[in-house]
C-alpha cells in the first residue's frame, strides 16, 4: 500500500525566512500531488498541488517541487510570516482514484 | 456559498450511546469522504461515497456506518460509541473531474 511521510515533525523557522517542508511517497505510480494547511481548531485547506508531468509548480509565495526519481516532494514558503502557522499536509493519488493518501503532517511555528 | 459544514461542531458521548454526524456541501460534488484525525496520526479515511446512494469502507471503517440518501448530504453514525472513537471527524468532498478535496470545520468528538 501507499505510504507518504513527512521528514520532520516540527519545523521552526523566523519570520522572514524561507521554509522548506518535505513529504516521501512509495507509490511510483501516484501522479497527482497536493499540499494541505491546516491550522489550529480548522479543516485542512488546498494550497497547491502538481501533477507527475511537471517538477515545479509556483503560487504566491509557495512553491512545490517534485524528484520523481526519489519519490521526493516538498513544498518551500518564501518569506515565512506568523500567519503561515499550521500543519502542512502533503497528500497524494494515482490514476484519478480520488482517494488521497495523506501524510501525518509537519508543524510549521514561525517566530516573530 | 458555504462549501462544507458540519453539524455537530462539538460532542461528548458515553460508551455505548449512538449518535449522527451531518455533513453538507452545495458545490454539487459528487464525491464525499469522511475522515478521522488523531495525534500524529494524520487524516485516516473511514468511508466514502462516489455519489448518491452509494458507499465504501475506508481505512478505518468498523464501528462506523454511513449513508448517502442525498447528493449534498452524507451522514456518519456511530451505533455504539466507544472510547476509542474519541477524535476530530472531518468531512470533504470533490467535484467530478477535479482532485482537490474541500473539507469541513470538523467535529470534535469525546467518548467518555
Amino acid at each position: 500500500g501507499e505510504s507518504v511521510g513527512l521528514h520532520l515533525p516540527t519545523l521552526s523557522v523566523q519570520e522572514g525566512d524561507n521554509s522548506i517542508i518535505n513529504c516521501a511517497y512509495s507509490n511510483s505510480a501516484s501522479d497527482y500531488f497536493i499540499w494541505y494547511k491546516q491550522e489550529s481548531g480548522k479543516g485542512p485547506q488546498f494550497i497547491i498541488d502538481i501533477r507527475s508531468n511537471m517538477d515545479k509548480r509556483q503560487g504566491q509565495r509557495v512553491t512545490v517541487l517534485l524528484n520523481k526519481t526519489v519519490k521526493h516532494l516538498s513544498l518551500q514558503i518564501a518569506a515565512t510570516q506568523p500567519g503561515d502557522s499550521a500543519v502542512y499536509f502533503c497528500a497524494c493519488s494515482w490514476g484519478g482514484s480520488y482517494i488521497p493518501t495523506f501524510g501525518r503532517g509537519t508543524s510549521l511555528i514561525v517566530h516573530p | 456559498n458555504a462549501g462544507v459544514t458540519q453539524t455537530p461542531k462539538f460532542r461528548v458521548l458515553k460508551t455505548g450511546q449512538s449518535m449522527t454526524l451531518l455533513c453538507a456541501q452545495d458545490m454539487n460534488h459528487e464525491y464525499m469522504y469522511w475522515y478521522r484525525q488523531d495525534p500524529g496520526m494524520g487524516l485516516r479515511l473511514i468511508h466514502y461515497s462516489v455519489g448518491e446512494g452509494t458507499t465504501a469502507k475506508g481505512e478505518v471503517p468498523d464501528g462506523y456506518n454511513v449513508s448517502r440518501l442525498k447528493k449534498q448530504n452524507f451522514l456518519l453514525g456511530l451505533e455504539s460509541a466507544a472510547p476509542s472513537q474519541t477524535s476530530v471527524y472531518f468531512c470533504a468532498s470533490t467535484g467530478q473531474g477535479a482532485e482537490t478535496q474541500y473539507f469541513g470545520p470538523g467535529t470534535r468528538l469525546l467518548v467518555l
